[in-house]
């Protein structure tokens, strides 16, 4: 069963700072690997979704990449804003997803 | 991106009875859709994985008499918590995909049952 992983589980940050968030997983026999962010008692937003055949993807402040040899996604987010707080999820899909426990971010004004 | 459209939003019910969740998808043919529970502060728990037209797949732990999920139709699958209890109040959300095509997410369905 494919087991996924974040780290840090938290993170707090200045409003301004770059950041990167980890995410590694066991199977490497991956279709695609998604992020998302969720705001407190809300569902799902997709950031930004990486199929097993490329390496990144980027959409404004945010760039996303994928080495499925060693298992590990990372999610970049430049100059950080309050907004951007909230839980940022790792998905990975290889028949079905699963997620990683998330990383609860806090940028501070 | 695709639509998946999940009802309802939110429902509080009565220990003991039974609840039905849809999820839809709008704009093509779900053939596999994905059912996931999210506890207070804890992220997306796989239930069980559906094929349109077969058996779902429960994960371990997940009580599949508990837990009736029927995909039909290439458009629709329920999940349906059957004698609730107030620990299966929780966060239940749906993706859904075509093939091995990305998967899209509904918005997600608060239970509280009191």
């Amino acid at each position: 069963k494919q087991e996924v992983t974040q780290i840090p589980a938290a993170l707090s940050v200045p409003e301004g700072e770059n950041l990167v968030l980890n995410c590694s997983f066991t199977d490497s026999a991956i279709y695609n690997l998604q992020w998302f962010r969720q705001d407190p008692g809300k569902g799902l937003t997709s950031l930004l979704l990486i199929q097993s055949s490329q390496r990144e993807q980027t959409s404004g402040r945010l760039n996303a990449s994928l080495d499925k040899s060693s298992g590990r996604s990372t999610l970049y987010i430049a100059a950080s804003q309050p907004g951007d707080s909230a839980t940022y999820l790792c998905a990975v899909d290889n028949n079905d997803m699963r997620f990683g426990a998330g990383t609860r971010l806090t940028v501070k004004p | 991106g695709a639509v998946v459209s999940q009802h309802p939003s939110w429902v509080i019910c009565k220990s003991g009875t039974s609840v039905k969740i849809e999820c839809r998808s709008l704009d093509f043919q779900a053939t596999t859709m994905f059912w996931y529970r999210q506890f207070p502060k804890q992220s997306l728990m796989l239930m069980a994985t559906s094929n349109e037209g077969s058996k779902a797949t429960y994960e371990q732990g997940v009580e599949k008499d508990k837990f009736l999920i029927n995909h039909a139709s290439l458009t629709l699958s329920t999940l349906t918590v059957t004698s609730a209890h107030p620990e299966d109040s929780s966060f239940y959300i749906c993706s859904a995909r075509e093939g091995n095509t990305e998967a899209f997410f509904g918005q997600g369905t608060r239970l509280t049952v009191v």
